[in-house]
């Protein structure tokens, strides 16, 4: 079956520093790619959707500038949190679909981060 | 507007006992219907989708659900629980195709008991 594979799992940043994570699909092509994030007992909430080599389309109230967003491939998309702030905290998860739907949508494992 | 209601939050059973978890959704368009389960820390997990054929759809786990256009519901059922599957449970509604993302319910919590 299609996997997605997200790293880091867990990362510590300090306050003002940057942090990318990565999701890779792993035996289809990912041409589209969402980004979500997910605070503590709550439902995902959409934060941006990507195109391989398009812009990211990112939801209202997302921060753009801080949250950049690259799919410069059909196998791998990459999200940096920039000048990390505590409150930017949370648990990120990156879902893939491939255009013809045929694997659903694949969802990577997540990474928690915490930036302290 | 496309939207997934799941009208409980937290839901406690016996080990043993059968489950069933609500999923009522409003969607513009033929549904492709999922439900995902995620532990605590963990990344979702599919357990089921529907999109056509069969109402009755079987999934991982033991766990099925059953489509009723009629009802915009898409209800997940398992005859007798596990202590393990303790978790969250998610129902989403997308399209079959295209690059339009899931619409998720706010999530139902479920607890086993001895």
């Amino acid at each position: 079956g299609a996997v997605v594979s997200q790293h880091p799992s867990r990362v510590i940043c300090k306050s003002g520093t940057s942090v990318k994570i990565e999701c890779r699909s792993l035996d289809f092509q990912a041409t589209t790619m969402f980004w979500y994030r997910q605070f503590p007992k709550q439902s995902l909430m959409l934060m941006a959707t990507s195109n391989e080599g398009s812009k990211a389309t990112y939801e209202q109230g997302v921060e753009k500038d801080k949250f950049l967003i690259n799919h410069a491939s059909l196998t791998l998309s990459t999200l940096t949190v920039t000048s990390a702030h505590p409150e930017d905290s949370s648990f990120y998860i990156c879902s893939a679909r491939d255009q013809q739907g045929y694997y659903g949508y694949t969802f990577g494992s997540g990474t928690r981060l915490t930036v302290v | 507007a496309q939207s997934v209601t799941q009208p409980d939050i937290h839901i406690t059973v016996s080990e043993g006992a059968s489950l069933e978890l609500r999923c009522n959704y409003s969607y513009g368009a033929t549904p492709y219907l999922f439900w995902y389960v995620q532990s605590p820390g963990q990344g979702l997990q599919l357990l089921l989708k529907y999109f056509s054929g069969d109402t009755l759809v079987q999934g991982i786990k033991g766990f099925e659900a059953e489509f009723k256009r009629s009802q915009s519901s898409f209800n997940l059922r398992k005859p007798s629980v596990h202590w393990s599957d303790a978790a969250e449970y998610f129902c989403a509604v997308g399209p079959n195709s295209g690059n339009t993302p899931l619409v998720f319910g706010k999530g139902t919590r479920l607890s086993v008991i001895a």
